[in-house]
């Protein structure tokens, strides 16, 4: 079995703020661990993903993800926050041909 | 190259009515699946299909359902609609069916029941 669970269904922060939205997995076999981000009426887009390869993943528009297995966490962090970075992030972990994702974290991005 | 494509993009029915949604994915993908987003539920998992088989399936009741063409192209067919079926369906598609691949979304059929 694999869940997901995403701390604050919403996060606000200033313009040029660090940027943290938690992430924490439960799964029965080694995870992949993937971070979605949905804009207004549109799909999901992958930011990035865990393959184990590296624990510090980089993704587009400057987001990085840590996994931590000790603490069976992957943070997604951004130094510094953009207007354009206002959307709903969504972590999830996947098994098999099946992904469950967590509820979703609404960012939002004060001026 | 085409990214998926769900058609309608929206979508007004009445209770007890069905609805069809349509799934192109991306050429070349041959795993397909559905979710249900909803402000409650969040993103719930439908069901996997690849190569013309269903392979997953979430935890929906009968009146969900899909299938898949030679072509990979996928259909949602829910019958007997109800209020609580109003939600964003979105449509993923992936290379195959590995652990690890990544998914491609479509941009959802919005489906209101009234």
């Amino acid at each position: 079995a694999q869940s997901v669970t995403q701390l604050g269904s919403h996060v606000s922060v200033s313009e040029g703020a660090l940027v943290l939205l938690r992430c924490n997995y439960s799964s029965s076999v080694p995870p992949y661990l993937f971070w979605y981000v949905q804009y207004p009426n549109q799909g999901l887009q992958l930011l990035l993903k865990y393959t184990s390869a590296a624990t510090l993943v980089k993704g587009i528009n400057g987001f990085e993800a840590e996994f931590k297995k000790s603490e069976t966490s992957f943070h997604l962090t951004k130094p510094s926050a953009h207007m354009s970075d206002a959307a709903e992030y969504f972590c999830a972990v996947s098994n098999a041909g099946k992904s469950t994702f967590g509820d979703g974290t609404t960012l939002t991005v004060k001026p | 190259k085409a990214g998926v494509t769900q058609t309608p993009r929206y979508l007004i029915k009445t209770r007890g009515q069905q609805v069809t949604l349509s799934c192109s994915p991306i050429s070349g993908h041959r795993s397909v699946s559905w979710y249900q987003q909803t402000p409650g539920q969040g993103l719930q998992f439908l069901f996997e299909y690849f190569s013309e088989t269903q392979r997953n399936k979430g935890n929906f009741p009968g009146r969900f359902s899909g299938r898949q063409f030679s072509n990979s192209r996928s259909e949602m067919n829910v019958s007997t609609l109800e209020l609580g079926d109003s939600a964003l369906y979105l449509c993923a598609s992936s290379l195959g069916r590995g652990t690890n691949e990544k998914l491609f979304f479509g941009s959802g059929t919005q489906l209101s029941v009234l």
